[in-house]
């Protein structure tokens, strides 16, 4: 079990480009979630996905914000026309997927900053 | 209200001690509760998760439950300057499987 892992662990970019992250889950986890975490704050909520099916969305999440998990393995995270208010660190978790006693395990993070 | 409350500290305690960190949530349906430790820079590390209303014991670390008062706590015994860290609160929504992360409490362990 090599834990998740997430790709790259840090991105600088100019406003306005987009920016891709990938995720990979712990083998066999059947969720996946992305969460966005500024200093001083928990982690907050952006999406999640059951194998492939995204199956909700933090209402937070504008349109520049997508998500996908194509064939429920990797999942990537595409920031369209990123703004400075963009920049933070993007956590990926994934879970088992059992009822209550389900538990999430974060990767190490992706570090933006949009300049 | 907020989902989760912590208290964001810096909670100073002296190394050997005890730290005792508390959380109150809103979401009565939640019967899921995880306590993340967090150091500066780096991602959550899951620390313990608690079901049932009383106490679960691992190591140093006791958590408790109290459905009723919608209140969840972690103890930290013979505190380590190690111990140093953010301590997030998080439960599993109710009818959902999204996590709600409370905005943690900074400890210090003073050597």
């Amino acid at each position: 079990d090599t834990g998740v892992s997430q790709d790259p662990r840090h991105k600088i970019t100019k406003r306005g480009q987009n920016v891709t992250f990938r995720c990979d889950p712990i083998s066999e986890h059947n969720r996946l979630y992305w969460y966005r975490q500024t200093l001083g704050q928990g982690p907050e909520f952006l999406t999640y996905f059951q194998n492939e099916a995204q199956l909700e969305k933090s209402r937070l999440l504008s349109d520049r914000f997508s998500a996908e998990r194509p064939k429920g393995s990797f999942s990537t995270l595409e920031i369209q026309r990123t703004e400075q208010g963009d920049s933070a660190m993007y956590l990926c978790a994934s879970s088992p997927g059992r009822g209550y006693t389900d538990t999430q395990y974060f990767g190490p993070g992706t570090r933006l900053t949009v300049l | 209200q907020k989902e989760v409350e912590q208290n964001s500290g810096p909670l100073s305690v002296p190394e050997g001690a005890i730290a005792s960190l508390n959380c109150t949530y809103s979401d009565r349906g939640s019967q899921s509760f995880f306590w993340y430790r967090q150091y500066s820079g780096k991602s959550p590390e899951l620390i313990m998760s608690i079901y049932s209303n009383g106490d679960k014991e691992d190591g140093r670390f006791t958590a408790q439950l109290n459905k009723a008062s919608q209140y969840v706590s972690l103890l930290i015994r013979d505190s380590q300057p190690s111990d140093s860290a953010t301590y997030l609160c998080a439960l599993l929504a109710s009818g959902t499987y999204k996590y709600i992360f409370g905005t943690g409490t900074r400890l210090k362990v003073l050597a």
